[in-house]
């Protein structure tokens, strides 16, 4: 069964500190992965990566891929009290076109 | 450019009755994906369409539907709804193998 498991569920940072967010997975016939910033109802897109040891970045946070060891990190350095929300990685399919497997979030809480 | 635009943003109704929630893509966006996220399952797939055509359809029973119109509106519909389907409904679309972009959603409540 395709599965991809995020980690912390949650946490807990006071602004200025940078924190790192993780996503495994595991499935088969893999084609993108993709991390969102779910606020209040909508997600709003921040990453997608296709190749692994490629960094993207925008502003204060970046991601990698690795998909020999199947996982991707999202960091966000100096953070502000703006960035406090649910952070939810997805996997996409080879063939699988506006399925995406999301991951159970990470909900993080920065503390001015 | 709008975003994606879901309607109505909150609904209430009762077991055994049933729902049609409604979704307006981006300009120029074919492909239109529903989800369900509950705080115990997360964000699930539904199903998708692309010109009028379900493509994709995720794990959910019969009860789930839905459909997309000529100019790329979708709607999906629960019928006889249980209390195990309040949820978020959420739905997304894209242009061809890009990005989903969402809308904010549809809070259903079953009493």
């Amino acid at each position: 069964e395709d599965k991809v498991v995020q980690s912390p569920l949650s946490l807990v940072v006071h602004e200025g500190d940078t924190v790192t967010l993780n996503c495994s997975y595991e499935v088969t016939n893999f084609r993108s992965l993709l991390w969102y910033k779910q606020e209040k109802k909508a997600p709003t897109f921040l990453f997608m990566l296709t190749s692994s040891g490629i960094e993207k970045k925008s502003g204060r946070l970046s991601s990698i891929l690795d998909k020999k060891e199947l996982f991707s990190i999202l960091n966000i350095t100096a953070t502000q009290t703006g960035d406090s929300a649910v952070y939810l990685c997805a996997v996409e399919l080879v063939g699988s076109q506006g399925n995406l497997i999301f991951g159970k979030g990470t909900k993080l809480s920065v503390k001015p | 450019k709008a975003g994606v635009t879901q309607t109505p943003r909150y609904l209430i109704k009762t077991r055994g009755q049933q729902v049609t929630l409604s979704c307006s893509p981006i300009s120029g966006h074919r492909s239109v994906s529903w989800y369900q996220q509950t705080p115990g399952q997360g964000l699930q797939f539904l199903f998708e369409y692309f010109s009028e055509t379900q493509r994709n359809k995720g794990n959910f029973p019969g009860r789930f539907s839905g459909r997309q119109f000529s100019n790329s509106r979708s709607e999906m519909n629960v019928s006889t709804l249980e209390l195990g389907d309040s949820a978020l409904y959420l739905c997304a679309s894209s242009y061809g193998n890009e990005k989903l972009f969402f809308g904010s959603g549809t809070q259903l409540s079953v009493l």
